[in-house]
Formats: C-alpha cells, structure tokens, sequence
C-alpha cells in the first residue's frame, strides 16, 4: 500500500539554527497536509498544500510541495523551543489518510 | 466553540476484555475518523464516519468497530483485547465536502488506552 517516508526520523538543533523535514512517497499526491503534535499532545494542523510547486508561509515556516506532486517540505528558520514537537505530513486515499513516520524536533536552549 | 472531546482520558484493561471510546466532533463538523498512534509513531487510520455509516476502513481487524449518532459523535469498539492494541486513540473530525479538497483534520486529545 501507500506509504509515506519522513527523513530525518530526529532532528536536535540549537536554539536559532534552521530546521528542515522532508516528506517522500512513491506515488503522487492528490494533496499534503502538515500537522504538528507536541509531547504528550495531539496532531494540530498547519497547512494544506495542493497544486504542484506550490510553497507556502506562515511567519518562520516554509511548506513545499514538489513539481512532481510526490515530495513536500516544512522548514523552520531560526527554531525556537516553542518549534518542539513532532511534525508529520499526511495524505488522503479516498477517505483514508495516511500519516508520515514523522520528524521529532528537539530544540537546545 | 468546542473542538474535539473525547473520553475517558486513560482507561486501562485486560487481555480479553472489551472497551468502548467516546468522540464528540467539533461544532458544525459531521464527519468523524478514528486513529491509532503507538508510542513513537504516526497516527494509523481505523475508519471514517459520515452520514452515521462506515465510509472507509483501514486495515484493522473486525474486533475494532465503530458507530456514528445523529448528532455526528462517535464510539469505537474494540473487542478481545490484545497487549498490541496499547496505544494513544485520536479522534479527528472534519466537514465533508467533495473527494478533492479534503478537509483539515482537528484532533481530540485522545484516549490513552494500556492494556495489562
């Protein structure tokens, strides 16, 4: 079936360094959608993004969705120990959504 | 406005035993999706409510069931319990609208199921 890869599995950064996370799939994407889930939390949502190439941002994040609609991106500019937690990617199959193996950031003061 | 609630918070179990988990959606949302998310991974699709049926399943066995009321909460079900079935339960509602511009998923806290 479907599965949706996540690279890094960890990331620790220090305090202001930038963060990236990368979502791949071995099949295109009808669209991508971020969630975030700090610990012991639930996934919040971010961003959607749907048309190819598209990049969007929301103040120190920038989302990307690959031309060929089978890879996404969310990087973080100058984390903050707020940016702490587990960032996944997900995509929908019909009804169904599939979740990444998701990226846990751990950010040093 | 409420978002998701779910309860109880934490429930814990035997082998064998049956439990039953409760979602209200957000306010105005009417469809209710149902996830299992182990510790260190990402959240695993169970099933999606609409219009009170089952609309689609992931691969999980018959022993996890589900059902949608009126008023567009939902229970899971999951019989025979299994030291495999220990994990985070989240409930995630959204509006339905057409296949192609799937909605933004809003998670409950979730219900942190240990089974003994």
């Amino acid at each position: 079936g479907q599965q949706v890869m996540q690279i890094p599995q960890y990331q620790h950064v220090q305090e202001g360094e930038d963060f990236t996370t990368y979502c791949n799939s071995s099949t295109t994407l009808s669209n991508i959608q971020w969630y975030k889930q700090r610990p012991g939390g639930h996934p919040v949502f971010l961003i959607q993004l749907v048309k190819s190439g598209e990049v969007k941002k929301q103040k120190r994040l920038t989302f990307q969705f690959g031309e060929a609609k089978k890879n996404s991106s969310l990087h973080i500019t100058a984390t903050q120990t707020t940016d702490v937690g587990t960032y996944f990617c997900a995509t929908p199959r019909a009804y169904k959504y599939i979740f990444g193996t998701g990226t846990r950031l751990k950010v040093l003061a | 406005d409420a978002g998701v609630t779910q309860s109880p918070t934490h429930l814990i179990k035997t082998r064998g035993q049956q439990v039953t988990l409760r979602c209200s959606p957000k306010s105005g949302h009417d469809t209710v999706s149902w996830y299992q998310q182990a510790l260190g991974q990402g959240p695993q699709f169970i099933f999606q409510y609409y219009e009170e049926e089952e609309r689609q399943r992931g691969n999980f066995p018959d022993r996890f069931s589900g059902h949608q009321f009126p008023n567009y909460s939902s229970e899971l079900n999951v019989n025979a319990l299994l030291l495999g079935d220990s994990a985070l339960y989240l409930c995630a509602s959204s509006l339905a609208g057409p296949l192609s511009s799937n909605q933004p998923q809003h998670f409950g806290d979730g219900t942190r199921l240990s089974i003994l």
